[in-house]
Parts: C-alpha cells; structure tokens; sequence
C-alpha cells in the first residue's frame, strides 16, 4: 500500500535560514507527488506537484522540491525562511491518476525571527 | 464563486445526532473531495465525484458516513448517529479537470466536535 512518511513532524528554523522538510514516499512506481501547505485556519493550498518530466519542481512562494527516484524522495526545500512561511505542510502522493490520494501525516514549520 | 465555501465553519453536536456538512465547488469544476483531518493525524481521503457520481467510496470510514452531489454542483456529506471519533475538520476540494493530477482547489473546512 501506498504510505507517505514525513520526517519531523514540526520543524524550525531561522528567518532567512534553509527550509528542509522532508517527504519519503512508498511506491512501485513512480507516483505522482505533492506539497501542500495550510495556514492557520485556512484550507489547504498547492505549493507544487510532479507528475513527469523534469525532477526539479518549482511552486509557489519560492519552493521547490526535487523527486529522487532512487531515493523515494520528494523533499521540499526554500533557500531563505520567511516569517509568513510559518504554517503545515503535507506532502502527498498519487500512485494512478484515478487512484485515492494519500497524505502524509504533516510537518508544522516555525520561523524564528 | 471565487473559491470553494463550505458551511458550517464549525459544528457542535450531540453523540448520536446525524449532522450534514455543505461544500460548494468553484464555478465549472467537475471534479469534488472529500476529506478529513483529524488532530495530530494526517488528511484521510474520503470520497470524491467526478459530476454527479461517486467512482470510488470506499474511503468513507463506515456506513453512517454518506455523500452526495447533485447538479454537478454542491455536495453533502453526511454523518449519521455520530460518535465522538468523528470529531475533525472536514475539508472539501475541487477541481477542473477529470483526472486527480489536476489542481486540488480546498475550501477552509469545517470542524465538528461531538460531545
């Protein structure tokens, strides 16, 4: 079965600091692939997906995340933390497009001024 | 509309009680989710429409939860008889295209609480 398994649940960094969450995913093929964030009492919103083609995914708000096949990866990353980053992020995998979507479990980010 | 709304935003009800949560999609979406996000747990997909009809239920955690969507337009989840394990934030998403690769649209939810 598909399972999506993100390491630390919440994590913090510095403002102007590296963002790392980290996103491993459980699959016989390469599914498809998601981050989401959620602000504080806001819905969830797409940050970026890969689906096929090139590995390094730009989103929004500076993201980007890298799919590394050998690896089962899919981590996101930003160069410089921003106050306004502070929220949960999911990520999330698709094995087929007709296939239900799993979630991972979340990792709540801090920015620290 | 300018996004998906879903009412209500929150929700106490009674063990036992049914309840019925709303989502209305954006404008010519014709694909709907439903999902639920239970504290310290990640989201659990529950159902989705693609028009009116619902290709792949099993999601939903038992049979006192059912949905429906009627016009290719709003959808209703309901919960029967409802236990205190319910208790989560129900989010609804839509989206454009057929395919679930396409971009998820999510509304700000609703939290029930069942006391």
């Amino acid at each position: 079965a598909q399972s999506v398994t993100q390491l630390g649940s919440h994590v913090s960094v510095s403002e102007g600091a590296l963002v790392l969450l980290r996103c491993n995913y459980s699959s016989s093929v390469p599914p498809y692939l998601f981050w989401y964030v959620q602000y504080p009492n806001q819905g969830l919103q797409l940050l970026l997906k890969y689906t096929t083609g090139a590995t390094l995914v730009k989103g929004i708000n500076g993201f980007e995340a890298e799919f590394k096949k050998s690896e089962t990866s899919f981590h996101l990353t930003k160069p410089s933390a921003h106050m306004s980053d502070a929220a949960e992020y999911f990520c999330a995998v698709l094995k087929t497009s007709y296939d239900k979507v799993i979630f991972g479990p979340g990792t709540s980010l801090s920015v620290i001024p | 509309g300018a996004g998906v709304s879903q009412s209500p935003s929150n929700k106490v009800t009674e063990k036992g009680k049914d309840v019925e949560l709303r989502c209305d999609p954006i404008s010519g979406h014709t694909a709907l989710y439903w999902y639920r996000q239970s504290l310290g747990q990640g989201l659990e997909f529950l159902i989705y429409f693609q028009g009116n009809s619902a290709p792949d239920k099993s999601g939903l955690p038992s049979d006192r939860f059912s949905a429906e969507r009627t016009g290719g337009s709003v959808s209703t989840l309901t919960i029967q008889r409802t236990q205190q394990e319910d208790s989560a934030v129900y989010l609804c998403a839509s989206s454009f295209g057929m395919g679930l690769t396409d971009t998820q649209y999510f509304g700000p939810g609703t939290r029930l609480t069942v006391l």
